[in-house]
């Protein structure tokens, strides 16, 4: 099966920094790979998300790219401001129906 | 438009009691999946369906059923509840196919003394 490893598991900035936040993957049939972002006690909610005929994409100040050579593909998130703090957890999908969760980065942007 | 919807919110239970946590969506979505998560993993996937009718075990589906009589509910049933299965559950659907979005429900804080 699928495997996703996700580093860091915490990561603090100071507001107006950027973020990088990276993923592996293991299984080369993974064609879809979103983004969650999850505020405390709330639900996962998508934030951005690439497929794999894509190498990278971006909305605003949220960016991620993919390298499907090395099986990779991170998020970036560029001028961070205090709203951003939250777990965020990369995924990837080959079906739709599974998807398999890294273990999530908790951001903490300092004002 | 409601989206997932997940109930109870907070549940407490025994060991070995039984408790079904019941999931639905009004989004017409062909699939749909129950995950847990836990504190340093991540969401990891118990069982999941591909339409009514078809259910399908994850990563983690020991201790779990489930059954998908309606395209809409997908509920999930605790047989025997263990400490080991303290944990947020939570339900998402999709629309079916690659590449598609989960949405997720607001997910049950589950504690089982």
């Amino acid at each position: 099966g699928e495997n996703v490893e996700q580093h860091p598991s915490t990561l603090s900035v100071q507001e107006g920094d950027s973020a990088v936040i990276k993923c592996t993957y293991s299984d080369s049939a993974s064609n879809y790979f979103p983004w969650y972002k999850q505020e405390l006690g709330k639900r996962p909610q998508l934030i951005i998300d690439i497929r794999s005929n894509v190498g990278e994409k971006k909305d605003q100040r949220i960016a991620v790219t993919l390298n499907k050579t090395a099986k990779h593909f991170s998020l970036h998130i560029t001028e961070t401001q205090p709203e951003d703090s939250a777990v965020y957890f990369c995924a990837a999908s080959n079906t739709g129906n599974q998807f398999y969760f890294g273990t999530g980065t908790s951001l903490t942007v300092i004002p | 438009n409601a989206g997932v919807t997940q109930t109870p919110k907070f549940q407490v239970l025994k060991t070995g009691q039984s408790m079904t946590l019941q999931c639905a969506q009004d989004m017409n979505h062909e699939y749909m999946s129950w995950y847990r998560q836990d504190p340093g993993m991540g969401l990891r996937l118990i069982h999941y369906s591909v339409g009514a009718g078809i259910t399908d075990q994850g990563e983690v589906p020991n201790g779990y059923n489930v059954s998908r009589s309606t395209t809409e509910d997908f509920p999930l049933r605790l047989l025997s509840a263990a400490p080991s299965q303290t944990s947020v559950y939570f339900c998402a659907s999709s629309l079916g196919g690659a590449s598609t979005e989960a949405f997720f429900g607001q997910g049950t804080r589950l504690t089982v003394v």
